[in-house]
């Protein structure tokens, strides 16, 4: 089984600061890692994920995020937010042999004040 | 091309009434999934559908069933609420398992 800790709930952070969200999983398989951003009231959609290579990952608008296989994390980072970043993010892992079944975090709350 | 739907938006429900929540994906996909999202809990899949005719237990499936009626729509059912399944519903669908795409949701309140 994989559990997945997602280390703030909450997160407030000014417009155009630097912002991290932390991940951390336990697995006793191979997985593959992702993030999901929510915005109010809507569904999630992807914002990056680790399959395999490089050990840093691009996504969407500005995102980036490092695995680090010795340490069981993920983190996110945005070097400068936007009032567009409030929303809620959430980790998410899948066995490499059953890909098809994500474990969530609990989510962190991004607020960016101006 | 709408993605992924859900039907109805808010449901308010007392103990007991049953009810189906409906979900259909116009990308093609194979595989289709039901969530329950709880603050502070993340995402918790309740029952997934690998491919049309094939339905399985995630997570949290006690109080639930589904039908995958097509390769397009897969509904969650509600037999007899209880208030503990009050929470957001998501419905979500993927071709491969790189990406899944989500629904907007179903609030349901059971009173």
């Amino acid at each position: 089984a994989q559990s997945v800790t997602q280390l703030d709930s909450q997160v407030p952070v000014f417009e155009e600061a630097p912002v991290e969200l932390r991940c951390n999983y336990s697995s006793s398989v191979s997985v593959y890692l992702f993030w999901y951003v929510q915005y109010p009231n809507q569904g999630l959609q992807l914002l990056l994920k680790y399959l395999s290579g490089s050990t840093l990952v691009k996504g969407i608008n500005g995102f980036e995020a490092e695995f680090n296989k010795s340490q069981t994390s993920f983190h996110l980072r945005k070097p400068s937010v936007h009032i567009s970043d409030t929303a809620e993010y959430f980790c998410a892992v899948s066995p490499k042999a059953a890909g098809n079944k994500l474990t969530f975090g609990g989510g962190t709350r991004v607020l960016v004040k101006p | 091309n709408a993605g992924v739907t859900q039907t109805p938006k808010f449901q308010v429900l007392k103990t007991g009434q049953s009810m189906t929540l409906q979900c259909a994906q116009d990308m093609n996909h194979n595989s289709m999934y039901w969530y329950r999202q709880d603050p502070g809990m993340g995402l918790r899949l309740i029952y997934y559908s690998a491919s049309e005719g094939t339905t399985d237990k995630g997570e949290v499936p006690n109080g639930y069933n589904v039908s995958r009626l097509n390769k397009r729509e897969f509904s969650l059912r509600l037999e007899s609420a209880a208030p503990s399944q009050t929470s957001v519903y998501f419905c979500a669908s993927s071709d491969f398992i790189y990406e899944q795409f989500f629904g907007p949701g179903t609030r349901l309140t059971v009173l």
